[in-house]
């Protein structure tokens, strides 16, 4: 089944604390990405790679790192959480051209207290 | 600069009745459009997209949507309503263009469906 796995899905930690949430699909696909989604502002892409060993700033990657090592995983790593982090975060993944659709991940909620 | 805008917090809908959820667009070039729906603690699940061709695209779930380049939207219709259907919809633009963020999508900030029996 074609799948985006996201973990862990729910995330409380401490301000300051690293932290990474892994995301591994396995599409094939060349391009992933991470969102945040927060209310009323629906979802924002945090960071994006078009292959491995690509990878870029989206709108509001402030506060984050990614890396991408292998195709199939796009783990997202809070250096230093804040509690301005706290938000709920989408991996997705797609072919990145065009018309093709985005699979996304089932979520990972993160509270950073 | 593109965007997507959803000018509907929530649309509330008697089941059998049909729904529209609103979705109108900025972008340079042609459109690639795209909707999502996000069930309660669940990812975005792909319902349909327009790319080019016929302005009325059928998806999942007897979902279709209405591309009207003169009017920039992208508006998604459902013929009847169920109340399965209550969940938070989101329209969404391939951005990208003349940049190399190719994959990027642009989301309108999301609808809520209630679909009240």
């Amino acid at each position: 089944e074609a799948q985006v796995t996201q973990n862990p899905r729910y995330l409380i930690t401490v301000t300051g604390k690293k932290l990474t949430v892994t995301c591994s699909q396995n599409m094939n696909h060349e391009y992933m990405s991470w969102y945040r989604q927060d209310p009323g502002l629906g979802l924002r892409q945090i960071y994006y790679s078009m292959n491995v060993e690509v990878t870029d700033k989206g709108d509001v990657p402030e506060g984050y790192k990614v890396s991408r090592k292998e195709k199939r995983n796009f783990p997202l790593i809070l250096e230093s959480p804040s509690p301005n982090q706290t938000s709920l975060y989408f991996c997705a993944s797609s072919w990145g051209q065009g018309g093709t659709e985005a699979f996304f991940g089932q979520g990972t909620r993160l509270t950073v207290v | 600069a593109q965007s997507v805008a959803q000018p509907e917090d929530q649309v509330n809908v008697a089941e059998g009745n049909p729904l529209t959820v609103k979705c109108t667009y900025s972008v340079s070039g042609n459109p690639y459009l795209f909707w999502y729906v996000q069930y309660p603690n669940r990812g975005l699940q792909f319902l349909l997209k327009y790319i080019t061709g016929d302005n009325l695209v059928k998806g999942s779930y007897g979902f279709e949507a209405e591309f009207n380049k003169s009017q920039t939207s992208f508006h998604l219709k459902k013929p009847s309503a169920l109340v399965s259907d209550s969940a938070l919809y989101f329209c969404a633009v391939r951005g990208g263009h003349g940049s190399s963020n190719t994959g990027k999508l642009i989301f309108g900030q999301g609808t809520t469906l209630q679909v009240k029996p």
